[in-house]
C-alpha cells in the first residue's frame, strides 16, 4: 500500500535561517506531488505542485521554493525565513500524472514556528 | 477561479446529536473530497465523491454536481468527531485542490 512521510513534525526556526522540509511517498510511481500551507485557523492553500522529476509549478509568489530530485521525493525550502512563513505545511500526492479524477492523500504535516 | 464556501463555520453539538455540513462551489467539478482535520492537524480522507451518495459508518456524503453543492452528514456524533471538516475541489488541472474555509465542529459529552 502507498504511504506518505513528512519530517520533521515540528520545527522552530529563527527569522533569517534556512529551511528544508522533506516529503517522500512509498508504494507508487510517478505521482503528482503537492505542498500546501495552512495558516492558523484557516483553510489550506496550494503552494507548489509537481508532475515529475525536476518539474515544479508555483501557485503563489512567496519566499519559498520546491524541488523534486527523485520521483517520490518532494522538498520545500527557503534561504531566509520570514515571520510570515509560520504555519502548518502539508505534503500530498495523487496516483498517476495528468489525470484529475483521483483522490488526494496527505501527510501528517510539519508545524513551523518562526521566532 | 472556482470558489468554495462551507457552512456553518462553527458548530457545537452534544454527543449523540446529528448534523449536516454544507459545501457550495461556484463552478462545475469532476470530483470533490471531504476531509476531517483532527486536533493534531492530521488531514483524514473521508469521502471522494464526484456525485451521488456514499456512506461510511456514521458518516455519509451527497454531492449534487448539477446544483454545485455537497453535504456531509454526521449521525450520532461522538467526541472524537471534533475537529475541522474541509471540502475541496480541483481547479486548473493536475488535481490541484481548492479548499473551503472549513467547519469547526466541537462535540461535547
Amino acid at each position: 500500500s502507498q504511504t506518505i512521510h513528512q519530517w520533521p513534525a515540528t520545527l522552530v526556526q529563527p527569522v533569517g535561517s534556512p529551511l528544508s522540509l522533506e516529503c517522500t511517498v512509498e508504494g507508487t510511481s510517478n505521482p503528482n506531488l503537492y505542498w500546501y500551507r495552512q495558516a492558523a485557523g484557516r483553510g489550506l492553500q496550494l503552494l507548489f505542485y509537481s508532475v515529475g522529476i525536476g518539474q515544479i509549478s508555483s501557485e503563489v509568489p512567496q519566499n519559498l521554493s520546491a524541488s523534486r530530485p527523485q520521483d517520490r521525493q518532494f522538498i520545500l525550502s527557503s534561504k531566509k525565513l520570514l515571520l510570515s512563513d509560520s504555519g502548518f505545511y502539508l505534503c500530498a500526492w495523487t496516483p498517476e500524472t495528468g489525470r484529475s479524477n483521483q483522490p488526494q492523500h496527505f501527510g501528517d504535516g510539519t508545524r513551523l514556528s518562526i521566532l | 477561479g472556482i470558489q468554495v464556501e462551507q457552512s456553518p463555520p462553527d458548530l457545537i453539538l452534544q454527543e449523540g446529536a446529528n448534523s449536516t455540513l454544507r459545501c457550495n462551489f461556484s463552478d462545475s467539478v469532476n470530483n470533490l473530497q471531504w476531509f476531517h482535520q483532527n486536533p493534531w492537524g492530521q488531514l483524514i480522507n473521508l469521502f471522494y465523491i464526484p456525485s451521488g451518495t456514499k456512506q461510511n459508518g456514521r458518516l455519509s456524503a451527497t454531492t449534487v454536481a448539477t446544483e454545485r453543492y455537497s453535504l456531509l452528514y454526521i449521525s450520532s456524533s461522538q467526541t472524537t468527531d471534533s475537529g475541522v471538516y474541509f471540502c475541496a475541489v480541483p481547479s486548473g488541472g493536475y488535481n490541484k485542490l481548492i479548499f473551503g474555509a472549513g467547519t469547526r465542529l466541537a462535540v461535547h459529552p
